[in-house]
Order: structure tokens, then sequence, then C-alpha cells
């Protein structure tokens, strides 16, 4: 019962570096999401998937891009690192509109620091 | 514009007090949803309760309780009988009742409430 897994935990980049945080969910989940955390604040939206094939921009998605190929996989990439992409990066899946159907089920998070 | 504002950012009691971390929301809609979640040191998000707009019912979870006000716009949250694994940074979100088009799931988060529980 893994749920929703994120690899890696914990990540340094390089500026122009260019990396792919995972994320895999077992339940069947047709709606999934990327959040960044940053220190002392909630969680802002980077991109969202309805389904696989679509996937939209949320709140912050400037310098990220995503795919949707499979149910079960979402990940978030980042092409060219930059410092202010340091954050927490928090995947989350639901079973439908999480404001309507289920909350969103959160993975464990990706620290990543760009120096 | 949607915004949640947790005016309370650090938060210490002892263990056995009991404790009210406040949410206040502003929304333009009239049917909306209104969560809290809990993050312990290890990091991950929990959720703990979600509230619509149309329900202002209070709810109590053993220790937890939610008092949900539309008339102040708050929905607060209270630890009574604090124990030292409720220490936590404790998230109130907000997003609308039905997300057509836009950011589905765009939680709109506060910046949370660091509750620290002393033994």
């Amino acid at each position: 019962n893994a749920g929703v897994t994120q690899t890696p935990k914990f990540r340094i980049l390089k500026i122009g570096q260019s990396m792919t945080l995972q994320c895999t969910q077992d339940m069947n989940h047709n709606y999934m999401y990327w959040y960044r955390q940053d220190p002392g604040m909630g969680l802002k939206l980077i991109y969202y998937s309805v389904g696989a094939g679509i996937t939209d921009k949320g709140e912050v998605p400037n310098g990220y891009n995503v795919s949707r190929s499979t149910t079960e996989d979402f990940p978030l990439r980042l092409e060219l690192a930059a410092p202010s992409q340091t954050s927490v990066y928090f995947c989350a899946s639901s079973r439908g509109r999480s404001s309507y159907n289920s909350p969103l089920h959160f993975g464990n998070g990706t620290r990543l620091t760009v120096t | 514009a949607q915004k949640v504002t947790q005016a309370q950012t650090e938060i210490s009691v002892v263990e056995k007090e009991d404790v009210t971390l406040d949410c206040v929301y502003e929304t333009r809609d009239t049917t909306y949803y209104l969560f809290w979640y809990k993050q312990p040191p290890s990091g991950e998000l929990v959720f703990l309760i979600r509230r619509n707009s149309f329900d202002e019912q209070n709810e109590i979870s053993g220790r937890y309780s939610w008092n949900f006000q539309k008339s102040t716009s708050s929905f607060n949250f209270t630890i009574t009988a604090s124990q030292v694994v409720d220490s936590a940074v404790y998230f109130c979100a907000l997003t609308q009742f039905m997300n057509y088009g836009g950011s589905q799931g765009n939680l709109i988060f506060g910046k949370g409430t660091k509750l620290s529980v002393k033994p």
C-alpha cells in the first residue's frame, strides 16, 4: 500500500543542470499534481494532470515541464536549474477533482537545492 | 482573489494544554472547501479534515475539533490535551467547490502554524 512515491528524497544541483523528479502512485488516481513548498510558506501548484496525456499549468509553472504518459507516473522536469528553484517538491494525487471527491494524497517530498 | 491567513507563525505549549490554531480565509465564491493538513517533522503532508461551505456544523475527532464560522470567515482548529506527537506545522487551505478550467486541485495554502508541544 505505497500510495504516492517520490524519488529522490534529496538532490543538490548546480546552476544550469537538469533533472527529473519522479512521482508514481498505485491508487489508480486520475488526478496528479506537483507542488513546491518554499521555506516558511504554504504549497504552490506547479503543474497538474487530469489523466494520462493531459497536463496543464498551475500557479508557478515557469522553469518546469511535465508529462503524463501513464496513469501511474507524473514526472517533473527542471531543464536549467536556478537557485530560485531551491525548494521542497511534493507530488500528490486524488481520485477526482480534489475539492469535490477526495482529498489530496501527498508523497513524502523531494528536497532540492540549487547552488 | 482567494487567500488564507494563519496569523500565528509559531505556538509553544506544554503537554496536556489545549491549543487553538486560527485560520481566516477570503473568497468571493459562494461554494468552497476548507482543509487542514498536518506536516510533522518528517516532512510528509497528512490530511486532517475537509469542510464544504454549506456545512457549518462543528466537527470533533478524538482530541481534534474544528470550528467553522462563515460569518467571520474562520475555520479554527483546536487540539485538546495536546501531546508531544502533535508537534508539527499545520496548514489551512481553501479551494473552489468545482474548478471548471483553471487549476484543478489548486489549493490555496496559508503559511502554516508551527506547533511545539513540550513534555
